[in-house]
């Protein structure tokens, strides 16, 4: 139990595209979705923390605008990396919690490596 | 300020011996603990957690860590080591504020000599 799953797992655009990257929690309805950014051999660093049917919260230093997070429905979270530019590359990670349990787990999807030429 | 710290950044073991990965934090209460191992290329699989309750938590994979309130610290433990464990281990911290987020540590990335 407890499967997030992210779509597509790798992706190369052009600079100046958008890329969008999915989030689905498969067997459990997430009430709170985390997106993560990780470097090469680094930690993770949370980006934003994403509530089904509200706007996300971003942490300190990252562009709202740049990076659409969108909570449609409590199985899918989206996040859009807009006119992307080869800084942007990186290792995505999305986490779910379940709602209504003892929600302080974050179970993780397997992660979307995106390289920006 | 809340933190985590793993003071290795790198281990090597050979296959067979005990295994302790160390974790440090910082936190205004007794915080919720979690550790994690991440594969090249892949996602963060959840090892174990604490809440509350006993010490010693007991995880997937022959895991186990042990919450010590006086020195702050929820080591990760293996008594014998598997070349399959070689990867990269985060220790998380998850707040206790309804928040729900995790401060996360620099990972320690484990070698299994054979």
């Amino acid at each position: 139990g407890a499967v997030v799953s992210q779509h597509p797992s790798r992706v190369i655009c052009k600079s100046g595209t958008s890329v969008k990257i999915e989030c689905r929690s498969l067997d459990f309805q997430a009430t709170t979705m985390f997106w993560y950014r990780q470097f090469p051999k680094k930690s993770l660093m949370l980006m934003a923390t994403s509530n089904e049917g509200s706007k996300a919260t971003y942490e300190q230093g990252v562009e709202k605008d740049k990076f659409l997070i969108n909570h449609a429905s409590l199985t899918l979270s989206t996040l859009t990396v807009t006119s992307a530019h080869p800084e942007d590359s990186s290792f995505y990670i999305c986490s779910a919690r379940i709602a209504g349990g003892m929600g302080e787990t974050q179970y993780f999807g397997p992660g979307t490596r995106l390289l920006v030429l | 300020a809340q933190s985590v710290t793993q003071p290795d950044i790198h281990i090597t073991v050979s296959e067979g011996a005990s295994l302790e990965l160390r974790c440090n934090y910082s936190y205004g209460a007794t915080p919720y603990l979690f550790w994690y191992v991440q594969s090249p290329g892949q996602g963060l699989q959840l090892l174990l957690k604490y809440f509350s309750g006993d010490t010693l938590v007991q995880g997937i994979k022959g895991f186990e860590a042990e919450f010590k309130r006086s020195q702050s610290s929820f080591n990760l433990r293996k008594p014998s080591v598997h070349w399959s464990d070689a990867a990269e281990y985060f220790c998380a911290v998850g707040s206790t504020s309804g928040t729900y987020k995790y401060i996360f540590g620099t990972g320690t990335r484990l070698k299994v000599l054979a």
